[in-house]
């Protein structure tokens, strides 16, 4: 079963401008991550926000964490033309070691 | 060694063929995942290995059987599946979860299964 909704489902953009992609879930986490896949390839993790975590940051990324709201934001800044890909949220429920993947957005960056 | 490998890369099978989907990783992770996908789809968990031990199953048909021989090994035996199990097949790993510190987890670059 999926957790839930990523928005938007499909987002392209100029390189240099800031990608924005928001993901909701349902249950109670202990933590949410950010993967991206390239050309239904493998995924690669990119970052994880614990749940008593609101922010982080790592590089060109800003993840925000809202559990009143059970969402987050995964912010690009600066883009690239190989940040053209697709990005999935995950959560990792309280009591059950897995991940389940929210729908996805595919980003895509024009030169 | 950071990776997770999967092999083969492409597949090809028949209904009644019977064949198997290897993955390894020498991280020292306890933890393994098979998981599927669809194009255009998110990954939908199938199996949950803990310490070699399955510990989640989602339900998954009994065509698909799961292995895990030792720690850095994990199998999954297709028998007389059907077409619409084509699909991308990733494994993943992770450390064991302790409390108050969690981890990413590695995934391969996935099994492309064409059942034909």
């Amino acid at each position: 079963s999926q957790q839930g909704e990523e928005d938007p489902q499909a987002l392209s953009i100029q390189e240099g401008e800031n990608a924005t992609m928001n993901c909701s879930y349902k249950t109670s986490i202990n933590n949410l991550q950010w993967y991206r896949q390239n050309s239904g390839r493998g995924l690669v993790h990119l970052i994880l926000i614990r749940s008593n975590e609101r922010e982080k940051h790592s590089g060109r990324l800003r993840v925000t964490l809202d559990t009143s709201k059970k969402s987050s934001s995964l912010l690009i800044t600066a883009s690239r033309a190989a940040d053209t890909a697709s990005y999935f949220c995950a959560t990792e429920e309280q009591g059950a070691q897995k991940l389940v993947f929210g729908q996805g957005t595919r980003l895509t960056i024009n030169p | 060694d950071t990776e997770v490998t999967q092999t083969p890369k492409h597949l090809v099978m028949g209904m009644t063929n019977k064949k198997s989907l290897k993955c390894e990783q020498h991280m020292g992770h306890r933890a393994m995942y098979w998981y599927k996908q669809k194009a255009k789809k998110p990954p939908e968990l199938m199996f949950v290995y803990s310490y070699e031990k399955l510990s989640i199953n989602e339900s998954v048909p009994s065509r698909f059987s799961p292995e895990c021989p030792n720690s850095s090994l994990l199998n999954l035996h297709l028998h007389a599946l059907q077409p619409e199990d084509s699909a991308l097949y990733l494994c993943a790993s992770s450390p064991q979860s302790q409390t108050g510190y969690f981890y990413g987890y590695t995934f391969g670059s996935g099994t492309r299964l064409t059942v034909v």
